[in-house]
């Protein structure tokens, strides 16, 4: 049971080149997150998907598209990278009820030059 | 809208020093309350959580109330130790897909 697993750890970009983060969880959840988390800020939502299928921005989405593969993948891909995108990228999972944890992976580091 | 006030850090302890990390939330309805912890180099892992008013979250000698009356969730622990260095976030929910994190709280001990 690995839990939530990220792709790649870290990550090197130029400024307007793209590239995609994965993201898989095995615990059967049917719900899965991005976030960003930049210094002073916490964590912030970029997308979320509810369920197998179903996307919905969150609090910074612009910059970044998502895909719900399937109820195991949740990838976020950025199209043409900026600076104001370096960043560690988390993706999270859980059921959707109030009571539920979301389950974190290990993050991926990225800079953006 | 709603939101996440912890305190602001970073702080130093001696060990087994008593730790209060504050945290006060803003909420419509009767959310879910949690402390993640978040070790160096690491993801987010849940410490523990309350899901109504008066509960009392405890995990590994850490504790948090959910007092809804002054909208708070403080986190303490007796006797830190220095395996407890960390950045400690409280968050909250509604509905399970929208969590509100604080911006974290780095604790350092020092033996």
């Amino acid at each position: 049971n690995a839990g939530v697993t990220q792709t790649p750890k870290f990550q090197v970009l130029k400024t307007g080149q793209s590239m995609t983060l994965q993201c898989a969880q095995d615990m059967n959840h049917n719900s899965m997150y991005w976030y960003r988390q930049d210094p002073g800020m916490g964590l912030r939502l970029i997308y979320y998907s509810a369920s197998e299928g179903t996307t919905d921005k969150g609090e910074v989405p612009n910059g970044y598209n998502v895909s719900r593969l399937n109820k195991r993948e949740f990838s976020l891909r950025l199209e043409s990278a900026a600076p104001s995108q370096t960043s560690v990228y988390f993706c999270a999972s859980s059921f959707p009820e109030r009571t539920d944890t979301q389950y974190f992976g290990p993050g991926t580091r990225l800079t953006v030059l | 809208g709603d939101s996440v006030t912890q305190m602001e850090g970073p702080v130093t302890l001696s060990e087994e020093a008593f730790l209060t990390i504050n945290c006060t939330y803003t909420a419509t309805g009767y959310p879910s309350l949690f402390w993640y912890v978040q070790y160096p180099g690491e993801g987010l892992q849940l410490l523990l959580k309350a899901t109504k008013a008066d509960d009392k979250g405890s995990n590994k000698g850490f504790e948090a109330t959910y007092r809804k009356e002054t909208t708070s969730f403080h986190l303490e622990k007796g006797s830190v130790q220095v395996s407890d260095s960390a950045v400690y976030f409280c968050a909250h929910t509604n509905t399970g897909n929208q969590f509100y994190f604080g911006t974290g709280t780095s604790l350092t001990v020092i033996p």
